[in-house]
């Protein structure tokens, strides 16, 4: 899973303000899924997005939560107006297509102080 | 909505012991994967099992997914120390989503 690369591997943030989550998937993959885990529990489904496109965002929170996928550069996720309670460790997964295994990254632990 | 159900939560064994891990949903999965994953570190994949009834064997580990797809299980013969961690099953949909049960967390010791 070492291809999947996520920064930065820890974040910390004052409530109120914004952070940005980033995840270069494995060469060749243009599926790419965000997983949120909460402390004391499993990982949790966010957002699935193909290349500049949102294909299921079923698990995102539905304010001050975005992700993207441009055509060049990392996915995104991004959390605007952060509070206590978005502490978690953030894991990004690709793969290469649905028929293929996702990989994880190594994840972002946000801590909102 | 799809669930997965995972136990035991925490199993506590002795350096030697069997142990097995269950995986159970009331939902059919296109394929089933198991992860391991350390602190602080993220899931890694063990293995994928697609074919109901398949069985798959990764040295002292023994994956089997149910005939129906709906359940699975990961069975440790002569468990080590270096075992020691958290298991996580996981069903995937049709669009590569990814179901996780709460994890299993192993503790082997010495």
């Amino acid at each position: 899973n070492a291809g999947v690369m996520q920064n930065p591997r820890h974040l910390v943030r004052r409530r109120g303000q914004e952070a940005r989550l980033r995840c270069s998937p494995m060469k060749g993959h243009s599926h790419v899924y965000w997983y949120r885990q909460l402390p004391e529990e499993g990982l949790k489904f966010m957002v699935y997005l193909q290349k500049e496109n949102i294909i299921d965002e079923s698990g995102m929170p539905k304010e001050r939560f975005s992700a993207e996928f441009p055509k060049e550069g990392p996915s995104i996720l991004r959390i605007q107006q952060v509070v206590r309670g978005d502490s978690a460790a953030y894991f990004c997964a690709s793969s290469f297509n649905l028929e293929t295994e996702a990989f994880f990254g190594q994840g972002t632990r946000l801590t909102v102080v | 909505t799809q669930l997965l159900e995972q136990s035991p939560q925490f199993l506590s064994i002795q350096e030697g012991e069997n142990l097995t891990v269950y995986c159970n949903s009331s939902s059919v999965f296109s394929s089933l994967q198991w992860y391991r994953q350390e602190p602080g570190e993220g899931p890694v994949l063990l293995v994928t099992v697609v074919t109901g009834g398949e069985v798959k064997k990764l040295k002292r580990l023994t994956f089997q997914f149910g005939d129906a797809r709906k359940d699975s299980s990961l069975h440790i013969t002569a468990a080590q120390p270096g075992d020691t961690g958290l298991y996580l099953c996981a069903g995937a949909d049709n669009t590569g989503k990814l179901i996780f049960g709460q994890g299993t967390t192993l503790q082997v010791k010495p």
